[in-house]
C-alpha cells in the first residue's frame, strides 16, 4: 500500500489554517496516524486512527478521514508548529509513511 | 521514565559492518515492539522493520529485507540493527521507535510509535 501526502512543502503565516492531506492506494479504515518532526528532533505523534488526538497535543491540531482519504489539520498556526508532518499508516504489518509535508512561515 | 537510548554516531567504509544499538529503559522490553525507521539525508521516513523482543519475531519492510538483521538482547532490554556489508546509500539517521497498541473505548485497534530514541547518524564513505 502506497501512502501519498501533499503538498510537499506549504508557506503560510502565523493565524493561518493548514491543511495536508494523505491518499492509501488501499482501503486502511482508519489505521492512519501523523507525526510532526521538529528539525534536529525525533518525531512525535500528534493523531491517531485518523482522527484521535494523543494526550498532551494541543487542540488546534486535527485529522479526519477513514478508507483511503485522510486530513490533518492545523487551525490557527503557531510560530513553534514550524516542522514536517508525516502521515503513516498502521494496519499491520508495513508502517509505510507518507513523503513528508515541510511547514514554513511567511 | 520511559527512555529508548541509541548508540553514538558511527563512520564506516563501504563493505564494512556495523551493529548499532537502542537501549530501552522504564518498561517491559518483552511486552513491546521496537521499530527501526531510516531517514537520509533531506529525505522523509521509512520504516524499516520490527521486532517483538519475547520470542524475537521480525517482521521487515520488503525493501530493507536481506539488507540489514534486526535483533534484540532480552537481559539488557536492548534492540540492535545490523549490516554485513555497508554501502554507501546506507549513510543516514537511524531512529528507533517503541511501538504501542491497545484497544480504545470503541473497541478499535490503536497502533503507532509513541517513543523514539534520540537517533544514530551512520555516515559510509571511502
Amino acid at each position: 500500500i502506497q501512502m501519498t501526502q501533499s503538498p510537499s512543502s506549504l508557506s503560510t503565516f502565523v493565524g493561518d489554517r493548514v491543511t495536508i492531506t494523505c491518499q492509501a492506494s488501499q482501503d486502511i479504515r482508519h489505521y492512519l496516524n501523523w507525526y510532526q518532526q521538529k528539525p534536529g528532533k525525533a518525531p512525535k505523534v500528534l493523531i491517531y486512527n485518523a482522527s484521535n488526538l494523543e494526550t498532551g497535543v494541543p487542540s488546534r491540531f486535527s485529522g479526519s478521514g477513514s478508507g483511503t482519504d485522510f486530513t490533518f489539520t492545523i487551525s490557527n498556526l503557531q510560530p513553534e508548529d514550524i516542522a514536517t508532518y508525516y502521515c503513516q499508516k498502521s494496519d499491520n504489518p508495513m508502517y509505510t509513511f507518507g513523503q513528508g509535508t515541510k511547514l514554513e512561515i511567511k | 521514565e520511559v527512555q529508548l537510548e541509541q548508540s553514538g554516531a558511527e563512520v564506516r567504509k563501504p563493505g564494512e559492518s556495523l551493529k548499532i544499538s537502542c537501549k530501552t529503559s522504564g518498561f517491559k522490553f518483552n511486552n513491546y515492539w521496537i521499530a527501526w525507521v531510516r531517514q537520509q539525508p533531506g529525505k522523509g521516513l521509512e520504516w524499516m522493520g520490527i521486532i517483538y523482543p519475547s520470542d524475537s519475531y521480525t517482521t521487515y519492510n520488503p525493501s530493507f529485507q536481506g539488507q540489514v538483521t534486526i535483533s534484540a538482547d532480552k537481559s539488557t532490554s536492548t534492540a540492535f540493527l545490523q549490516w554485513s556489508s555497508l554501502r554507501a546509500s546506507d549513510t543516514a539517521l537511524y531512529y528507533c521507535a517503541r511501538r504501542i497498541y491497545f484497544d480504545d473505548v470503541n473497541g478499535n485497534l490503536v497502533d503507532f510509535f509513541d517513543i523514539w530514541g534520540q537517533g544514530t547518524m551512520v555516515t559510509v564513505s571511502s
